[in-house]
């Protein structure tokens, strides 16, 4: 069975600072989703990834296989940052599934201005 | 793009009622996922379907509940009887499928079963 641990778990920073969470999983995957989900329960997909680095606006994901470990991380946070991120990873050949996620637990990040 | 459409976005209702949640995915996707969101096992799936048809219900809790999907535009998840312990906030998903499409979520139907 798949376990995907995030660190940490709650988050506070102040406005401008770098952010960044953390996602460990402990068998091969095919890919990895960073979501967000606000206060209100919408969530959305931010990154999809398989390997290296990708980027939109202020947030960064990355991905190191070998070490079964990704970092999101956002740069000069704003309040609108505050949100649940939640990790997921998909295993290879998930019995025809594509979607067969194991959710992490979630990290709480609070940004104040 | 109306987006992944739930409904009630709330449903209260007393243990031992039936309860009917609703999905309509985004056009043109052709696989649908039911998830369920608890403080103490964050995002669990329930059920599966691609075209239409259920691929993977292996994360259904138990009898009590089902999941149909009649055609590609829609999709029910009912408990019958309900128990306090299935209140949880339900999300429906869909994608277009294929290795590199996202996935789109409803904003979720919170069930509280008192």
């Amino acid at each position: 069975k798949n376990e995907v641990e995030q660190s940490p778990q709650n988050l506070t920073a102040q406005e401008g600072e770098f952010i960044t969470i953390n996602c460990s999983y402990s068998v091969g995957i095919s890919a990895l989703h960073w979501l967000q989900q606000h206060p209100g329960g919408g969530i959305v997909s931010l990154f999809m990834l398989s390997s290296g680095k990708k980027k939109h606006g202020r947030l960064i994901a990355t991905i190191n296989i070998q070490e079964k470990h990704s970092s999101l991380h956002i740069t000069a946070s704003h309040p609108r940052d505050s949100a649940v991120y939640i990790c997921a990873v998909r295993l290879p050949n998930s019995g025809g599934s594509n979607y067969k996620l194991t959710f992490g637990k979630g990290t709480l990040l609070t940004v104040n201005p | 793009d109306a987006g992944v459409i739930q409904s009630p976005r709330h449903e209260v209702t007393e243990m031992g009622q039936e309860v009917t949640l609703r999905c309509k995915p985004i056009s043109g996707h052709n696989s649908l996922f039911w998830y369920r969101q608890t403080m103490m096992r964050g995002l669990e799936l329930l059920i599966y379907f691609n075209n239409n048809v259920p691929i993977d219900d292996s994360g259904m809790p138990e009898d009590r509940f089902s999941a149909k999907m009649p055609n590609a535009s829609f999709s029910t998840l009912k408990i019958q009887p309900s128990e306090p312990r299935d209140s949880a906030v339900y999300f429906c998903a869909s994608t277009k499928g294929g290795f590199h499409s996202p996935l789109h979520f409803g904003n979720g139907t919170r069930l509280t079963v008192t």
